[in-house]
């Protein structure tokens, strides 16, 4: 199993509407993100939490809203999803010892 | 805010070594951390700088000067598979989160 796991993998939705954006983690780190790539714009931190009860915007946390469930799952939502939310969104762990960030395969999301 | 600046494209011939630069302007900089991207993949981490001077992980190695708001990722004997897009990234105060650059696409042509 992949450290951490996202579903789906693509989706499309209809302006308007409600989608959820599931993340899993086994790395057993506390702390959990969600970024969103657009071409030629990196990678930009939508939100991000340090444990359960820790949760806090990032970026662009605008039309989106987060739920931390446990230590290992981490799901963003668009309440009315619109379409320049089209784009490709990242979860992430990070290590607290190397800093580094593990990266989910990424949900493609087409809003139309 | 923050800012990070690194060129859009390279390329370079396989075998060789290519250097992928990375300036910086932010407050509360922690330090500075790469990542490499292939076409439909996840990034992966490749390296952390907290301090000044050169990191060095196999082929790869990272750079930092704090003085100069600046840091570069260096890939020694340069293969078809390091195509990819390489991403500088500051971590910001304790928080460790992170603030991405545009990348740079690297294309390896033999």
């Amino acid at each position: 199993d992949a450290d951490v796991t996202q579903t789906p993998r693509n989706r499309i939705t209809k302006t308007g509407k409600r989608i959820m954006l599931e993340c899993s983690q086994t790395k057993g780190h506390d702390r959990m993100y969600w970024y969103r790539q657009d071409p030629g714009l990196g990678l930009r931190l939508i939100y991000y939490s340090f444990d359960v009860k820790d949760i806090n915007k990032g970026e662009i946390s605008d039309g989106y809203s987060v739920s931390r469930q446990a230590q290992a799952k981490f799901s963003l939502s668009l309440e009315s999803a619109i379409p320049n939310q089209t784009a490709l969104y990242f979860c992430a762990t990070s290590d607290p010892d190397t800093y580094g960030y593990t990266f989910g395969s990424g949900t493609r999301l087409t809003v139309v | 805010g923050q800012s990070l600046e690194q060129p859009s494209e390279v390329t370079a011939v396989e075998g060789a070594i290519v250097q992928i630069n990375c300036t910086y302007q932010t407050s509360g900089f922690y330090g500075l951390s790469w990542y490499q991207q292939h076409d439909g993949g996840a990034p992966t981490f490749l390296s952390y700088n907290g301090l000044d001077g050169l990191e060095e992980t196999g082929r790869f190695s990272s750079f930092l000067s704090r003085s100069d708001s600046y840091g570069y990722l260096l890939l020694l004997e340069l293969q078809m598979k390091d195509s990819a897009s390489y991403f500088c990234a500051v971590k910001k105060g304790g928080a460790n989160n992170l603030f991405f650059g545009t990348g740079t696409r690297l294309t390896v042509i033999p």
